[in-house]
């Protein structure tokens, strides 16, 4: 069964400290693998989205890393910002193409940066 | 900048009832989006469309059909209100290719929709 399992469920760390998200999946056939942030109330904008080839992409202060042999994920946030509260979505997408093509959602990390 | 958006932030309507949620985008996507968030849930995929008057059924389709008539404009419809359809509606676009495509998903800031 296709699933992705994201940890911790919430987190709270204090501004200026840095923190790491973790994303398991099993997946198959992988395609790509997705960061988003949720802000409260705001849908979902997309940080970054990693290939099989891929092991790092940076975003600013956003970093994810990608193990397709274990396959986990992990998003590293440097420096918080009171600005970095917010959910954080790990999404895998699989297919070959057409028909089966699926994406499968996390549930979200919840990350609230405290002054 | 990629602007989605989604005709209603709050809406509240009663069981039965007829229910339509619109969603616009402005940079000329192909592909279109609906989607329900629940807590504990995270997001399901109710239809998506490729081009225009095309559909495809999402993951819980039922209870919910969709139109797409324009090019920008992608509309989820309740044909028939129920309670158990309360939730967070997430209408996205992205520019081309089927799921798996490495094209991000551009979200809009939602519609909370209550049945009573």
């Amino acid at each position: 069964k296709n699933q992705v399992e994201q940890s911790p469920q919430s987190l709270i760390i204090l501004e200026g400290k840095n923190c790491t998200l973790q994303c398991n999946y099993t997946v198959s056939p992988f395609s790509n693998l997705r960061w988003y942030k949720q802000d409260t109330g705001r849908g979902p904008v997309s940080l970054t989205i990693m290939t099989f080839s891929e092991n790092t992409k940076s975003n600013g202060r956003y970093t994810a890393t990608l193990d397709a042999d274990t396959k986990q994920s992990s998003l590293h946030i440097t420096a918080s910002q009171l600005s970095d509260s917010a959910s954080y979505i790990c999404v895998v997408s699989a297919g070959y193409g057409g028909a089966t093509n699926k994406l499968i959602f996390g549930t979200g990390t919840l990350l609230a940066v405290q002054p | 900048d990629v602007k989605v958006t989604q005709s209603s932030r709050y809406l509240v309507k009663r069981t039965g009832e007829k229910v339509f949620l619109e969603c616009v985008q402005d940079m000329d996507h192909e592909n279109m989006f609906w989607y329900r968030q629940d807590p504990g849930l995270g997001l399901r995929l109710i239809y998506f469309s490729y081009d225009v008057k095309m559909k495809e059924k999402g993951d819980i389709p039922e209870g919910y059909s969709v139109s797409r008539e324009k090019k920008e404009r992608f509309s989820l419809i309740l044909e028939s209100a129920s309670t158990n359809q309360t939730s967070m509606y997430l209408c996205a676009s992205s520019l081309w290719g089927d799921l798996y495509s490495n094209q991000p998903q551009h979200f809009g800031d939602g519609t909370r929709l209550s049945i009573l």
